[in-house]
């Protein structure tokens, strides 16, 4: 069991642009999160898909949007890209019937915006 | 709104002695509880979780943490560091859907 896989594991973009990021979650979990963790802090929520649609929302802009495909992966979309965006970018898979009782992360995507 | 405060940022201790990681809980509701461990360059990895049974929770790698509802708090501790041990450590609560994470302790274990 490959566990939650992410890629790309580092990029950096210009401000303005736009950067997708992908998560694989792990054998048998349906329910995929995103967290940004900024440099010095605890990951913070973004949103959660489960049944490829978003279930809930943390405190962050329209810029960020996500997808789930079928298949259980996830993207994370954030346009207009700016400074304050570069971060540590989680993803954590669950089985929703199991709450978050067990959630599993990837290694993360390191993000840096110049 | 559930929350988690960690009562130290940096906690510095020698290999053999023992770890005590501070973390108070604010919740309206029975909470279910997690630490997290983040070595550099590596994801979160579950350290242990208390979800309403036993207050007294057994993890991974000798640590364990309590549970005390008259004091809100649900620490985390190990008899004896190591230096594998050194990484940062997050106390999390779960409110609905996600995970709140308090803002890390950094552990250093000194040989």
């Amino acid at each position: 069991d490959a566990g939650v896989t992410q890629s790309p594991t580092h990029l950096i973009k210009t401000r303005g642009q736009q950067v997708t990021l992908r998560c694989s979650p792990k054998s048998g979990h349906d329910t995929v999160s995103w967290y940004q963790q900024a440099l010095g802090q605890g990951p913070q929520f973004i949103f959660q898909y489960y049944e490829e649609e978003e279930r809930q929302r943390g405190n962050f802009p329209d810029r960020f949007s996500g997808h789930q495909f079928p298949n259980y992966s996830s993207e994370l979309n954030v346009n207009a890209l700016l400074l304050g965006d570069s971060a540590l970018y989680l993803c954590a898979s669950s089985l929703l019937a199991l709450m978050n009782t067990e959630a599993f992360f990837g290694q993360g995507t390191r993000l840096t915006v110049v | 709104a559930q929350s988690v405060t960690q009562l130290d940022s940096h906690v510095s201790v020698s290999e053999g002695t023992p770890v005590l990681l501070r973390c108070n809980y604010s919740s309206s509701y029975s909470p279910s509880l997690f630490w997290y461990v983040q070595h550099p360059n590596k994801g979160l990895q579950l350290l242990l979780k208390y979800t309403s049974a036993a207050t007294l929770v057994k993890g991974i790698n000798g640590f364990e943490a309590e549970f005390k509802k008259s004091e809100t708090s649900f620490h985390l501790t190990k008899p004896s560091a190591h230096m594998s041990d050194a990484a940062e450590y997050f106390c999390v609560v779960s409110e609905g859907n996600k995970l709140v994470f308090g803002a890390g302790t950094i552990l250093r274990v000194k040989s």
